[in-house]
């Protein structure tokens, strides 16, 4: 059975400093996914990480896929205020459609 | 309307009514899923449909019951239900249930707060 961790679960961050949100997984997964909620609101599609290695950037986001260490991460490079959301990431177990969400990364960027 | 719209945005009920949720999408998909948000856990998987059909009940308590009339439409129907079932519902859908040869994801309705008192 696919289970997905987030660490860590809350990152308070300064404006213009960088970090990563890791998100491990216990089997095989087709793909990885990464989301963004904001406060009161659903989730917005970021990435979409389908083969080992894969790595995605929009703006201040990149995401990266290691299907060998069953690990991806989202790296934010100098976060401004507008990145402050819960972050989640999401495995999806072999042919089947599923997604198996991890907990959140709820981020707060300071200014 | 585009993408995935869901009704009502909040709902408040006793443990002996009966309600429905209603979910819409516009983007000509054949999957249709529903999730619950809970406060303290992961979002849950509960249903999932494929062209009408449901494909997957996660171990869902008897009390949630989903219809799939068509493709575009997708409800769950809500009786006797716990103060413990207050959470956000919310439903998605995508093209297939798995398309590994292209990006494919899931697009999220806004999502139903329940709360049963």
């Amino acid at each position: 059975e696919l289970k997905v961790e987030q660490n860590p679960l809350f990152l308070s961050m300064q404006e213009g400093k960088n970090y990563t949100i890791y998100c491990n997984y216990s089997t095989t997964s087709d793909r990885l996914y990464w989301y963004r909620q904001d406060p009161g609101k659903s989730l917005e599609s970021l990435f979409v990480l389908l083969s080992n290695g894969a790595v995605k950037q929009e703006g201040r986001l990149m995401a990266s896929l290691d299907t060998k260490a069953r690990l991806s991460t989202l790296h934010i490079t100098a976060a401004v205020h507008d990145l402050s959301a819960t972050y989640f990431c999401a495995g999806s177990p072999s042919n089947t459609g599923k997604l198996i969400f991890g907990q959140g990364t709820t981020l707060q960027v300071k200014p | 309307e585009t993408g995935v719209t869901q009704t009502p945005r909040h709902l408040v009920m006793g443990m002996t009514n009966k309600k429905s949720l209603k979910c819409e999408q516009h983007l000509g998909h054949n999957a249709m899923y529903w999730y619950k948000q809970s406060a303290k856990k992961p979002l849950e998987l509960m249903f999932v449909y494929s062209l009408e059909e449901r494909v997957e009940n996660n171990s869902v308590p008897s009390r949630f019951s989903p219809e799939c009339p068509n493709s575009s439409h997708l409800f769950l129907h809500l009786h006797t239900l716990q103060p413990e079932d207050s959470a956000l519902y919310l439903c998605a859908s995508s093209q297939d249930l798995a398309r590994v040869s292209r990006k494919d994801t899931q697009y999220f309705g806004p999502g139903t707060r329940l709360t049963v008192l």
